[in-house]
């Protein structure tokens, strides 16, 4: 499975925007690029995924480079129950198995 | 729709001894995916079953097995438990959207081994 980077943490203000990067250079043509989040204590959560072009849904925004190999995952306007770790994972066309990384602990600061 | 359900949500059981946990996936779904969380390794893949039938599996030894009813309920069994098998263990129901899948979590069962 192709493989993904993330930052291992990243703060942001109460009500701002924020931008979770992900790379995967060697993502493959059929490759889904998925967002969950685990939020402390609870299983994960789905959060939107996307394949060539820009996704926008109720929690968030995902944006996706022109030639796939990096993407961001947009909140709008973050609040504290978006504290939470982001997991960025590629899965092929029509697999149902999620390899999780590390994922990025996302702090947000009243 | 009621979510994905877990039990029980807390076990503690003995190094030997087997273990059964269920889950009960959104209604609707047919597929049923296993993940094992711990501090040292994360979110780990275990299996996933789709009308009765594993289709995919992760790299667990044979100790942990699975299996799917009728009604999509599956349960995964672990047996002649070691410590290090004490994890969160989470199931996931999905469906089919366009050609990929969106996964719902339950919130878990937490297993102690001692």
């Amino acid at each position: 499975d192709a493989k993904t980077t993330q930052p291992n943490s990243m703060e942001s203000n109460e009500e701002g925007p924020v931008h979770l990067p992900c790379n995967h250079s060697t993502i493959s043509g059929t490759d889904y690029i998925h967002w969950y989040r685990q939020l402390p204590s609870q299983g994960p959560e789905y959060v939107i995924h996307g394949l060539t072009s820009n996704v926008n849904n109720r929690m968030a925004s995902l944006a996706i480079a022109e030639d796939r190999k990096s993407s961001t995952l947009i909140l709008h306007r973050a609040t504290l129950r978006d504290a939470a770790v982001y997991y960025c994972i590629l899965t092929l066309t029509g697999a149902n198995n999620l390899f999780f990384g590390t994922g990025t602990r996302l702090t947000v600061i009243p | 729709k009621a979510g994905v359900t877990q039990t029980p949500r807390y076990l503690i059981k003995t190094r030997g001894q087997q273990v059964t946990l269920s889950c009960s996936p959104i209604s609707g779904h047919r597929s049923v995916s296993w993940y094992q969380q711990t501090p040292g390794q994360g979110l780990q893949f275990l299996f996933e079953y789709f009308s009765e039938t594993q289709r995919n599996k992760g790299n667990f030894p044979g100790r942990f097995s699975g299996r799917q009813f009728s009604n999509s309920r599956s349960e995964m069994n672990v047996s002649t438990l070691e410590l290090g098998d004490s994890a969160l263990y989470l199931c996931a129901s999905s469906f089919l959207r366009t050609d990929t899948y969106e996964q719902y979590f339950g919130p878990g069962t937490r297993l102690t081994v001692t």
